[in-house]
């Protein structure tokens, strides 16, 4: 089964206007993290925020945010005043406990593209 | 400076040779992980570990064997046995708590000739 769904293969916005990629996860464990990162063209991969099954309070990274519905296990990005260079490809993953320590897993990935 | 390093950048490989990708990290991490990306796809698991002589199959493990000796180390040999090698790998490091981030190597992007 995926553990990790990200449902929209590419998006287009705005320069400046905001932005929600979706994630949604599939864990039995009470205890999670969940990560967005974001891979430009050059391939490197860019932590950008993270969010704890424990936390109370949705994450935020400067323009980052992550919207935290745990009962619908939904982890969703919201990226605010969109700019040029967030052009890129966003992964969102989960790390898990299993019987041999923690496993960190990615979606499929969301492809955003920026408009001027 | 701390970080993980992958090398070579760029690999080519025959058809049925067993060809070995590096990662190496010094920020002192318990846990390592592999992992193939195709283009336009996601990441997908091949090997993870914990612990220094004790790593676990991904979700496409087949085709592929990994080695723990030294905690710095998680070297990747993609086998003859893996009929579709050609993709970019990326080896990730992380401490061994759920709420820390991984870090990611620039990647060694494989080609079978």
């Amino acid at each position: 089964a995926q553990k990790i769904t990200q449902t929209q293969p590419g998006m287009f916005v705005q320069e400046k206007e905001a932005v929600t990629l979706d994630c949604t996860y599939d864990t039995s464990d009470p205890s999670y993290g969940l990560f967005w990162y974001k891979q430009p063209s050059s391939g490197e991969m860019i932590f950008l925020i993270y969010q704890g099954s424990y936390d109370q309070q949705n994450a935020t990274e400067g323009r980052y945010s992550l919207n935290f519905q745990k009962a619908r296990k939904s982890a969703n990005l919201v990226i605010s005043a969109s700019q040029l260079g967030d052009s890129a490809m966003y992964f969102c993953a989960m790390r898990e406990g299993t019987e041999y320590g923690n496993k960190l897993v990615f979606g499929a990935g969301t492809i955003l593209r920026v408009k001027s | 400076d701390g970080g993980i390093t992958q090398s070579p950048k760029y690999l080519f490989r025959k058809e049925g040779q067993n060809v070995t990708l590096s990662c190496e990290q010094n920020l002192n991490h318990d846990a390592m992980y592999w992992y193939r990306q195709d283009p336009g796809q996601g990441l997908r698991l091949i090997y993870y570990s914990q612990i220094v002589n004790d790593f676990q199959k991904g979700d496409i493990a087949e085709g592929y064997s990994v080695s723990r000796e030294k905690k710095e180390s998680f070297p990747l040999t993609v086998t003859s046995a893996q009929k579709n090698p050609t993709a970019f790998y990326l080896c990730a490091s992380s401490a061994d708590r759920r709420n820390t981030e991984a870090f990611f190597g620039q990647g060694t992007r494989l080609t079978v000739v």
